[in-house]
Order: C-alpha cells, then structure tokens, then sequence
C-alpha cells in the first residue's frame, strides 16, 4: 500500500470555480504535510504546509484530519493561472526517515475561461 | 529561485550507459536528497545524505549511487541505464533540524533512456 493515495483526476473546472483535492495517507506517524504546485516539466514549488488547525492562504484552505488520515486542498474563485498539477505531500520527522517526503501522484487541475 | 541548481537540465542516454547528474544545494544546507519523478507519478524518494554520508534510501536498487561532498553539493549515479530510468530527477536541499525545517527543490534533470 503507498504512504499517501491521491486521486490523479484530472479535474476540468471553469473560471470562477470551487475545486478541492484530497489526499489520505497511511502512516499514523506523520507528522508534517503539505501541498506542492507543479507546472508542466518544473519542478514542485511548496504551495502551503498543512496545519492541524487548517490554514487559508487567499482563495487557498488546506485542512489536515489526523482522525481519518487525510489532507485536503481548497481553492475558490479558480483562476486560469491556477492549471497545474497538485501533489500532497507528507514527511515523518524522525529516525531513519528524517527529512524523508512522502508524495502522492498528483492531481491535475485545468481552469478553463 | 530556491538556491538549488542542478545540472544537466536535459540529457539522452543509451540503454545500458552510465549517467551522473549534480546538484549544488542551497547555502547553508547540510542535507541533500534526490528523487525521481516518472512521468504521471509524484516524486519517489531515492535517497539522502547528510554530512557526506547516506542518511536514508528508498526503494532503488544499487546501480542507483550518490555522494556528497564537503561543500553540501551532490552527485546522482546511475549505472546500467534501463528504459524505466527515464524520469525528472530532482534534488532537494534542506538543514535537518528536526520538523519545520523547509525542503527546496531544484528545477531537475530530464533524463531519456532510449
């Protein structure tokens, strides 16, 4: 079983949309978890760590359940600039695997005008 | 810019050659750790040095190599180059001190096995 599962989609969304993006991860360890950005052939850019209390970054909310494992990304008011690619991440902070990411397949968002 | 460059950015090879692709980490970082990113798939941890010395690996056989050196830069080694190598390669610096610390990523190395 992978560490982290997220659905690939892709997911077509007009302008103007609400699109969420869950990820579930198997390891009750984790202890860090984050959402990446990644535009065709970049690499991953760090689009926000995810808090057990949730965090809003503009039209941006992540939200972490430990209870059920999972991580979630929110984005309102879709923009045209919003069309990536999103990886959930995770990162068990300690022994062995210090340091270590986690990263599920990725999600594919197309915002269309 | 994160302060992580790698190089080469694009390179073919041969079924079977050998390849090295390296990576200069951010200043300041002691920890380098390199990933490979097929083409539809999340990156998938290869492994980490720390220190001049392998601090982890991942689920890569052993034709997959790397060193670091005193400067915190770092080499990835692939021998015996199979099709399936084909992938991004990217480097992550970072400075182990426990959780909260931020992991860059550099812009990656494209590598075609044909």
């Amino acid at each position: 079983r992978k560490e982290v599962e997220q659905d690939p989609g892709p997911f077509n969304v007009p302008e103007g949309a609400t699109v969420a993006f869950n990820c579930t991860y198997s390891n009750s360890a984790s202890q860090s978890f984050f959402w990446y950005r990644q535009d065709c052939r970049k690499e991953p850019k760090l689009l926000m760590s995810v808090y057990s209390s949730g965090n809003e970054d503009g039209r941006f909310t992540a939200q972490l359940n430990r209870a059920s494992q999972y991580i979630s990304l929110l984005i309102r008011d879709s923009k045209l600039s919003d069309s990536a690619t999103y990886l959930c991440a995770m990162r068990i902070d300690r022994g062995s695997t210090l340091g270590r990411l986690y990263f599920g397949r990725g999600t594919q968002l197309t915002v269309w005008p | 810019e994160t302060g992580v460059t790698q190089s080469p950015t694009h390179l073919i090879k041969t079924r079977g050659q050998q390849v090295t692709l390296r990576c200069s980490s951010q200043s300041g970082h002691n920890t380098v750790s390199w990933y490979q990113q097929a083409l539809g798939q999340g990156p998938q941890f290869i492994f980490q040095y720390y220190r001049e010395e392998e601090n982890g690996r991942g689920n890569f056989p052993p034709r997959f190599s790397g060193l670091q050196f005193p400067n915190y830069s770092s080499e990835l080694n692939v021998n015996a180059l199979e099709l399936d190598d084909s992938a991004l390669y990217l480097c992550a610096s970072s400075s182990i001190t426990g959780s909260g610390n931020t992991i860059y990523f550099g812009e990656g190395s494209w590598l075609t096995v044909v």
